[in-house]
């Protein structure tokens, strides 16, 4: 499957804990973007790459969030210190500069 | 970015047209329509984009008004794997190509 790669699929945590999810974009894929989608509503932009620069991050992505791309391959979005707020659907997408491209997600769940 | 207005939800008989229509009265003259799609648990998926002319694809047509203030996505024989949340929305070329999310219409295709 050439298609973005998401890991994990779920992740369960207890409030207060440290996460770190992954993004395997489609290959020679230069942007890739992350999302943040909750239940009922549609996805809402989090932060942006092109190459290994972020060029934008949302209001949404407050400090306790990191989002890298160190080779401007795969990337990491970090949440420390988790809260409840913060259960969601974490949405990865990459692009050439024009479609973007999904992964399935990660789905992560704060006990 | 345009704002998007879509109806919440929509029924369509198994083997007939669904017709999902999208308000984007403040869309500038450059910025382009998208359809995407998400089936449950799964990521978006992309459907088709056009600016002014009518597109059609091997998933579905698009039908964008002579004003470009709303648009139909047409899917002509729908079965029961296009029950899905259905996404229009604005995109400008040239910008980060963000994807701004409304809450999309629910379709559910009946047998």
């Amino acid at each position: 499957d050439t298609g973005v790669s998401q890991d994990p699929r779920h992740k369960i945590t207890k409030r207060g804990q440290n996460v770190t999810f992954r993004c395997d974009p489609i290959s020679e894929h230069n942007r890739l973007y992350w999302y943040r989608q909750t239940l009922g509503q549609g996805p809402e932009f989090l932060t942006y790459f092109q190459n290994e620069a972020q060029l934008e991050k949302s209001r949404l992505l407050s400090d306790r969030f990191s989002a890298e791309r160190p080779k401007g391959s795969f990337s990491t979005l970090e949440i420390q210190r988790t809260e409840q707020g913060d259960s969601a659907m974490y949405l990865c997408a990459s692009s050439t500069g024009g479609l973007q491209y999904f992964g399935d997600g990660t789905r992560l769940s704060i006990l | 970015d345009a704002k998007t207005t879509q109806p919440p939800s929509m029924d369509c008989a198994e083997g007939r047209a669904a017709n999902l229509p999208c308000n984007h009265s403040t869309i500038s003259g450059n910025e382009y329509v998208y359809w995407y799609r998400q089936i449950h648990s799964q990521g978006p998926q992309y459907i088709i984009h056009g600016l002014k002319n009518n597109e059609t694809n091997e998933m579905a047509s698009l039908i964008i008004t002579e004003d470009r203030k709303s648009s139909t996505l047409i899917l002509p024989h729908a079965t029961l794997r296009d029950t899905a949340v259905y996404y229009c929305m604005g995109d400008r070329p040239g910008n980060n190509r963000k994807l701004i999310w409304g809450l999309g219409t629910s379709l559910a295709v009946n047998p």
